[in-house]
This record gives structure tokens, sequence and C-alpha cells, in this order.
């Protein structure tokens, strides 16, 4: 079935310097690769998205990358904050049809003042 | 507010006892999924209703159920309750585009 597979599962930063977290995905069918910020205690909530027509997309301080042919999309975070800290979680689904959101298993990401 | 709500937040019972978890999707999403969250775990898919009808279904045990109603709320059910069944379920719903919208979850604890 589909897979997610996420690295690092932990990953500590100082502040202002930059975090990636990358991710690969086996159903090749997979055309929709959000990213979900989840602090502690709390839901997750979606920080950004990316669909299989794009190779990469930005909003302020967060990018997303894809490379569908070598299903492999990664989350790059730059001038990193200590509200950052949080765990990050990748995933992808099919938009139509089964929309099964298949998480990776999650990145725990530490900003260090 | 994601506009997703889950009932009860927190639930304690005994290992053996069935328990029911209630959401209610943002108005106007059809679909609803379920995951379970383990302590320091990532989320597991257990399975996703449309519009009333079961849509996929992923790791959900057979001591599990779901239904999606017509006012399209959905009901997660529990029984034969274990130890390791505590954990925090999470309902979302989605329009259909792709984003999922999660609610706060309803934590289990099973003793």
């Amino acid at each position: 079935g589909e897979n997610v597979e996420q690295h690092p599962s932990t990953l500590s930063v100082q502040e202002g310097d930059s975090a990636v977290i990358k991710c690969t995905y086996s159903d090749s069918a997979s055309n929709y690769f959000p990213w979900y910020k989840q602090e502690l205690g709390k839901r997750p909530q979606l920080i950004i998205d990316i669909r299989s027509n794009v190779g990469e997309k930005k909003d302020q301080r967060i990018a997303v990358t894809l490379n569908k042919t070598a299903k492999h999309f990664s989350l790059h975070i730059t001038e990193t904050q200590p509200e950052d800290s949080a765990v990050y979680f990748c995933a992808a689904s099919r938009v139509q049809g089964a929309q099964k959101l298949v998480f990776g298993q999650g990145t725990r990401l530490t900003i260090n003042p | 507010d994601s506009g997703v709500t889950q009932t009860p937040k927190h639930l304690i019972t005994a290992t053996g006892q069935r328990v029911t978890l209630r959401c209610s999707p943002r108005s106007g999403d059809l679909s609803v999924y379920w995951y379970q969250q383990s302590l320091d775990q990532g989320l597991q898919f257990l399975i996703q209703y449309y519009n009333g009808e079961e849509r996929a279904k992923g790791n959900i045990l057979e001591r599990f159920s779901a239904q999606q109603f017509p006012d399209l709320h959905s009901e997660l059910n529990l029984s034969s309750l274990e130890l390791g069944d505590s954990a925090l379920y999470f309902c979302a719903s989605s329009l259909g585009t792709g984003e999922l919208f999660f609610g706060e979850g309803s934590r289990l604890t099973v003793l």
C-alpha cells in the first residue's frame, strides 16, 4: 500500500539557521503533498502544500520542493524562530478517488536560542 | 478553530469496555477521516467516509468500527478496549480538494 517515509525523526537547529525535512512516497499516483505542524497537545495544522504540477512553492520563511521523478519532497524553513519548534508531518494523497492522506512518521524540530 | 468538533475531549475507561467518539465536520465538508496518534507517534490513518459511504480503510482493528450519518457527523466505536488503545484520536474533514481540517482530538485513556 501507500507509504511515506520522513527524515530525520528529530532535528535541532540554532535560531536563525535553516531546517530541512525530507520525505519520499511510494504511490506514483499521488499528486497532493501537504505539510502539517503539530504543537504539543494540539491538532495538526496545515502550513503549506504543493500539487504535482508545481516543482516549488514558497510562503514567507517556508518553502516546499517536489521531485515527482524521484518521488521526493522537502520542507525548508529559513531564519528559524523559537515558535517554529514543533512536530512536522509530511503527507501524500491522490486528490481524487480514495483520497487517503498518508502521513510520514513526523520530525520533532527544536529551535535552540 | 478548524470548525471540526470532537467529543468527548477526554475519556478514561477500563480494559474490556466500549466507547464511542463523535465528530462533527466543518459545514459543507462531505469527507470525514479518523486518525489514531499514540504517544510520540505519527498519525495512523484508520478510515475515511464520504457522504455516508466508506471510501478508504487503513490499519483499523476489527474491534473498531465507524460510520457517517445522513447529517454527516461521524462516530468511531472502539470495543473490547486494551491498554494499547490509549491514544489521541483525531477526526478531520475535507471538501475533497486536498486540505484536511483536524478537530482538537479525543484523548482516550484505558486503565
